[in-house]
């Protein structure tokens, strides 16, 4: 099946920019999905499709994807954000949907 | 406001059937397109997509789980269920119950989640 591959984690100083990468064979030619989860809750879709923010997402969450990769990037980063966070997508071979193994922002 | 709520014993022993049930409140859970999804989580690990079931009543499994995984609705009750069969100690996980609003979209929203412990 589709294998999405994500860094263990990432460290980002408050204020500055995080940036999160998930890896895929030709990802670009599918859509993305972005979630973001703090301990103890369920995950939380901070985006879709690769770039569109659900309602109620800050602007400071946006998304990209293209060739072998897609990003998300947080800006203005709060100690808030500090999470693990899962890109998705739809496996069309599978028919299922896969997740990356997580990222686990740290806000030093 | 639409809501998921899981329930169901948080014990099972290895060989059995592990049961849950989402209730969906604020909503039908027969609105057409949508899909009722079971997500689950190992202790400190990923995310796992378990399966589906559409409006229509039509499944989706994950192949990995495929032989050991029912998933059903009760639209009467406004429930959709999971049933997973010869459980062993790697099922053990907090296991989601969501939703998502059509075909190959992704969950939007999530119940709260349910730790189901495999052991004897």
């Amino acid at each position: 099946s589709y294998v999405l591959t994500q860094p263990p984690s990432v460290s980002v100083a408050p204020g500055k920019t995080a940036g999160i990468t998930c890896g895929g064979n030709n990802i670009g030619t599918k859509s993305v999905h972005w979630y973001l989860q703090k301990p103890g809750q369920a995950p939380v879709l901070v985006i879709h499709y690769d770039s569109d923010r659900p309602s109620g997402i800050p602007e400071r969450f946006s998304g990209s994807n293209s060739g072998n990769s897609a990003t998300l990037t947080i800006s203005r980063v709060e100690a808030g954000d500090e999470a693990d966070y899962y890109c998705q997508v739809w496996d069309s071979s599978s028919g299922h949907p896969v997740f990356g193994g997580g990222t686990k922002l740290t806000v030093l | 406001q639409l809501q998921l709520q899981g329930s169901g014993p948080g014990l099972v022993k290895p060989s059995e059937t592990l049961s849950l049930i989402c209730t969906v409140s604020g909503g039908s859970i027969s609105s057409t397109n949508h899909y009722w999804a079971w997500i689950r989580q190992p202790p400190g690990k990923g995310l796992e997509w378990i399966g589906s079931i559409y409006y229509s009543g039509s499944t989706n499994y994950n192949p990995s789980l495929k032989s050991r995984v029912t998933i059903s609705v009760d639209t009467s009750k406004n429930q959709f269920s999971l049933n997973l069969r010869s459980v062993t100690a790697a099922d053990t996980a907090v296991y989601f119950c969501a939703r998502g609003t059509v075909a190959a979209s992704p969950p939007d929203l999530w119940g709260q989640g349910t730790l189901v412990t495999v052991s004897s």
